[in-house]
């Protein structure tokens, strides 16, 4: 049974260019949300896909965009990179999309812009 | 709006030592959910335990035990007998039902916890 996948493992980008971040959700998972990790820090919530739709957003900004597919894979893309976008990305799924599941994450995706 | 404390930056104690992390929370919900995760070195976020704003019970699992007390908004986790397999960064988290879960998870900045041989 195969757990939550995230491609690539690693990236690097330059300031200004565009990126894109997948995401397969644990098999029989429906729901996947999105998370940014800085350095030192905590996951910080950046929006959930539910029924190939954003259910909602945390507080990022509109270069931050999502799709989920019809077989509930996702992506996350993130436009007019910052170096402030630097971080780990992590991809989490969960069966329903309730307050209460439990989420499974991903390895996640290093992201480093210069 | 909703809010996790992990006031610990980073614990170093010698193995075998008994361990607790601090989590404390802010939410205006009634109810609401708690999470902690173990996050090792290679990144991915692995769950312990849930508990609902209406469960106090303390719970044991092993060498882990969590307390809940509502009265101090406190969520706490020690680990008995500490081993080196245990250092990782801890999060505490928190989910509330007024989102639906939409919301996602509010995490702490985590606990870094080392294990030393």
């Amino acid at each position: 049974d195969a757990g939550v996948t995230q491609s690539p493992t690693h990236l690097i980008k330059t300031r200004g260019q565009q990126v894109t971040l997948r995401c397969s959700p644990k098999s029989g998972h429906d729901t996947v949300s999105w998370y940014q990790q800085a350095l030192g820090q905590g996951p910080q919530f950046i929006f959930q896909y539910y029924e190939e739709e954003e259910r909602q957003r945390g507080n990022f900004p509109d270069r931050f965009s999502g799709h989920q597919f019809p077989n509930y894979s996702s992506e996350l893309n993130v436009n007019a990179l910052l170096l402030g976008d630097s971080a780990l990305y992590l991809c989490a799924s969960s069966l329903g999309d309730r307050e209460y599941n439990e989420q499974f994450f991903g390895p996640g995706t290093r992201l480093t812009v210069l | 709006a909703q809010k996790v404390t992990q006031a610990q930056t980073e614990i170093s104690v010698v193995e075998k030592e008994d361990v607790t992390l601090d989590c404390v929370y802010e939410t205006r919900d009634t109810t609401y959910y708690l999470f902690w995760y173990k996050q090792p070195p290679s990144g991915e976020l692995v769950f312990l335990i849930r508990r609902n704003s209406f469960d106090e019970q303390n719970e044991i699992s092993g060498r882990y035990s969590w307390n809940f007390q509502k009265s101090t908004s406190s969520f706490n986790f020690t680990i008995t007998a500490s081993q080196v397999v245990d250092s990782a960064v801890y999060f505490c988290a928190l989910s509330e039902a007024s989102g639906g879960g939409a919301d996602g998870l509010t995490f702490g900045k985590g606990t870094h916890l080392i294990i030393q041989p």
